[in-house]
Formats: C-alpha cells, structure tokens, sequence
C-alpha cells in the first residue's frame, strides 16, 4: 500500500513552460486535493476534487488546471509557468468527502520556475 | 474567509522542555481541528485532530492539544521535548461540514539536543 505517490519528486522549468504534476493514491479514496507550501504561508489549497469527475477551485487556482482521470489519480498542470509558481506542491487524498477524516499527503513535488 | 493564526513561525528550545503552540482560528460556528506534522524529509502527517467531545485530544508521540470555543483556540503541548520533535507544525482547520482544510503559516520547532 503506497499511500499517495506524486511524481516528478523535483522540476526546474523555464518562464513560460508547462508541465503536469501527477498524484495517484491506492487507498479508494474520494476526495483528493492540491495544495502549494510556501514558506511563511503554510498550505495553501489550489484544487480540490470531493468525487470522480468533479473538481472545484480552491484559495489560489490561477494559472493552474486539474483533471481527475479516474478515482486514484488527479493531476495539475502549469500550462504557462510563471516564477511566482516556484513552491513546493503537494496531493492529498481523503476517504469521504468531508474533511473530519484525515487527509493523507504525498512526498511533495519541488518546482522551481526560472 | 476563515483564517488561522499560528503565533510564532520559529520556536528554539532545548530538549525536555516543555512545549505549547499557538492556534487561533477566526470561525465562529462548528469546527473541526487538526494540527500536522511534517519531519525533515518527510510527508506531512496527522499528530492529532478534534471533532467532536472532550475538548482535550490526546495524539501520538506524547502531544496533545486542547480545543477552547470561547477562545477559538487549540493550542499544541508536549511536556518534554525530544530532539526527534524538530520538525514544522501546522494547525489547520475546517468548517463543519466543509472538505477544504484551512492552514496555518506552520510553525518551525527545533529542539536543541
């Protein structure tokens, strides 16, 4: 049992480039989510998905889209990287679809936009 | 918009002191609490979360928070710290019957072996 797995771990992308960032977690979860850690900002949700085939914005959704493909995995893209998107981007799954249950996070993925 | 407020962004302390970690939040109706741990290197993880009944939570590693409505707190304690505890704490919030977490800026606690 892997938890939730994010992929890649590092990215150093150019002004203007895009990329996906992708999640998937094994635990049959319905709700997963997308957070930027920043330093002196804590958490900060971008996109959340409460079930398959929905997804809804969160604190700071500009710039970035989401797609749940199927139950295990929801991914974020950059489709025109900016500098102010360097930060350290995290997934989280959950078991229902309101927050009294734990959210599990993934390793992180660090991006650093030149 | 809710917020939280965590008190100090970086606490220093030597090891088997005591701990306490600030927590406020701006909600004024029903909440759940949680406070997050994330150890260098590591994934974040849940230390310990309140939704419901005896306002003192008790969560692993010997930490345990208490939840006053009337001061729309939940403050993190340990009475004796360990070196093993340098890690970055977040208080997070969520309104009731809401999914989305609300974070605190975190709190950076290095214990001094």
């Amino acid at each position: 049992n892997a938890g939730v797995t994010q992929t890649p771990k590092f990215q150093v992308l150019k002004t203007g480039q895009s990329m996906t960032l992708q999640c998937a977690q094994d635990m049959n979860h319905n709700s997963m989510y997308w957070y930027r850690q920043d330093p002196g900002m804590g958490l900060r949700l971008i996109y959340y998905s409460a079930s398959e085939g929905t997804t809804d914005k969160g604190e700071v959704p500009n710039g970035y889209n989401v797609s749940r493909l199927n139950k295990r995995e929801f991914s974020l893209r950059l489709e025109s990287a900016a500098p102010s998107q360097t930060s350290v981007y995290f997934c989280a799954s959950n078991p229902r679809d309101r927050a009294q249950e734990t959210q599990y996070f993934g390793p992180g993925t660090r991006l650093l936009v030149l | 918009a809710q917020s939280v407020s965590q008190h100090n962004h970086h606490v220093i302390l030597s090891e088997a002191a005591s701990l306490e970690l600030g927590c406020n939040y701006s909600y004024g109706g029903t909440v759940n609490l949680f406070w997050y741990v994330q150890y260098p290197g590591q994934h974040l993880q849940l230390l310990l979360k309140y939704l419901s009944g005896d306002p003192l939570v008790k969560g692993i590693k010997g930490f345990e928070a208490e939840f006053i409505k009337s001061k729309f707190s939940f403050n993190l304690r340990k009475p004796s710290v360990q070196w093993s505890d340098t890690a970055e704490y977040f208080c997070a919030v969520n309104e009731g019957r809401g999914d989305k977490l609300v974070f605190g800026a975190g709190t950076i606690l290095r214990v001094k072996s």
